[in-house]
């Protein structure tokens, strides 16, 4: 079945730590998206990319980073510069071109959640 | 900058009624995109409905309605004979242009909890 793959589930990381949370998608979707949730402040835009070896950054993207070497993948890198990272993640992707078409509702992964010790 | 609005962080419902979760948007496009997205305890993200801006015909999916009123910029939804799998928090999305030709973001609301009580 076609769908969005995240891993780890749960990741515990220690302060100054860089961490990588993976995102496979086999939909053959060409828009990707990483957000971030926190209770009470519903979800976040980190990075997105629409297509392979370009990516924008988000409203909250200091302290990411990301890579989009092929279509389906993209993998959100949490650095040590992310001062407040204990949240869950969530990985989504659409296949486009979104506007008058069916393709543009977003499928999510099941999502990882990263705790700082 | 769009912007998306739930003014109810929390609701209740008994089972079998209906109950209705407010959106509202702000944007200067003329075409786009809303969505209603549920996150049950699983926290897996899954589509409700969706609603075409040009269109003025609400959108429906079986006990799932909304009431979409363009110049308000208002996106409601409504649960019919509401279930007791119907407990999630539930999100409000917008989807439209960033300007950046081909590029579209996604803005999601801060969610409602919904609970249905048996």
């Amino acid at each position: 079945d076609g769908g969005i793959t995240q891993s780890p589930k749960y990741l515990f990381r220690k302060e100054g730590q860089n961490v990588t949370l993976s995102c496979e998608q086999n939909l053959n979707h060409d828009a990707m998206y990483w957000y971030r949730q926190d209770p009470g402040q519903g979800l976040r835009l980190i990075y997105y990319s629409q297509i392979v070896n370009d990516f924008q950054k988000g409203d909250i993207a200091e302290g990411y980073s990301v890579s989009r070497e092929k279509k389906e993948s993209f993998p959100l890198t949490v650095t040590s510069a992310q001062k407040n990272p204990t949240a869950f993640y969530l990985c989504a992707s659409t296949g486009g071109p979104p506007l008058g078409s069916g393709a543009n509702v977003l499928t999510f992964g099941a999502g990882s959640r990263l705790t700082v010790l | 900058a769009q912007t998306v609005t739930q003014s109810q962080p929390e609701m209740s419902v008994q089972e079998a009624e209906t109950v209705t979760l407010s959106c509202t948007y702000d944007t200067s496009e003329n075409n786009y995109y809303l969505f209603w997205y549920k996150q049950p305890p699983s926290r897996q993200m899954i589509l409700v409905i969706r609603q075409e801006a040009y269109k003025q015909q609400n959108a429906t999916e079986n006990r799932f309605s909304v009431n979409f009123q363009k110049a308000a910029k208002s996106f409601s939804l409504k649960i019919s004979d509401s279930q007791l799998g119907d407990t999630a928090m539930y999100f409000c999305a917008f989807m439209g242009d960033t300007g950046t030709s081909g590029t579209y973001k996604y803005i999601f609301g801060t969610g409602t909890r919904l609970k249905v009580l048996a």
